[in-house]
């Protein structure tokens, strides 16, 4: 069973802090990795994405893929309050998107 | 440009019942996926279309869910009769093409439907 794994949480971090969301997978055939949002009652929002080893970085998020040990991290700057949420990584091996079960942030003012 | 269009957006019936969940993805998105998100979990996927064809369909309780996507656009999902473990919201996502480097198989979500069974 091909599986994406992280800690559900809740990771709680104060305004302005650097929030670090981690998330491993199973498949070594997995080509693509997604962080996805999903505020409570919503449906997920996509953040980013990456494919090559290393560091991605857009506004305020940074992702990082370590592909030789299966890992894959989701970094927020300047935490905020709205920033409170689920995210989910995902990876995307043989046209699949395999989800994890999601860590839940919470930011406090 | 339009996102991801679904109805209903929340349904409750009876367990034996049956329902139907109506998806619209994005203009040109050539594949369409169904997930069913439980409580608690991440998005599980249910059925991908590639254009009319099933792609995977392999996590699709075929006794009783059923999908449908006649003309390459819109898609339908059924679940006859529903059980009460059915509780979940069905989310449906599309993407331009299948999974290739480069981002085209990013998926798109639309708002869900919530079920719950009585």
């Amino acid at each position: 069973q091909k599986e994406v794994e992280q800690n559900s949480g809740p990771l709680s971090v104060p305004e302005g802090a650097i929030a670090s969301l981690n998330c491993t997978y199973s498949d070594r055939g997995s080509q693509s990795f997604f962080w996805y949002r999903q505020y409570s009652g919503k449906s997920p929002e996509l953040i980013m994405f990456i494919y090559s080893n290393g560091d991605k970085e857009d506004g305020r998020f940074t992702a990082q893929l370590n592909k030789a040990s299966q890992y894959v991290s989701l970094l927020i700057r300047d935490s905020q309050p709205s920033d409170s949420a689920t995210y989910l990584c995902a990876a995307m091996g043989t046209g699949k998107l395999i989800f994890g079960q999601g860590t839940t942030l919470q930011v406090k003012p | 440009e339009a996102g991801v269009a679904q109805s209903p957006r929340y349904k409750i019936i009876e367990k034996r019942q049956s329902v139907a969940f109506w998806c619209n993805p994005i203009s040109g998105h050539a594949t369409l996926y169904w997930y069913q998100q439980i409580l608690g979990q991440g998005p599980k996927l249910l059925i991908q279309f590639q254009n009319n064809g099933v792609v995977d369909d392999s996590q699709l309780p075929k006794d009783r869910f059923s999908a449908e996507r006649l003309k390459g656009v819109d898609s339908t999902l059924k679940i006859q009769p529903a059980k009460l473990e059915d509780s979940a919201v069905y989310l449906c996502a599309s993407s331009l093409d299948l999974a290739r480097a480069g981002g085209a198989e990013t998926q798109y979500f639309g708002p869900g439907t919530r079920l719950l069974v009585l």
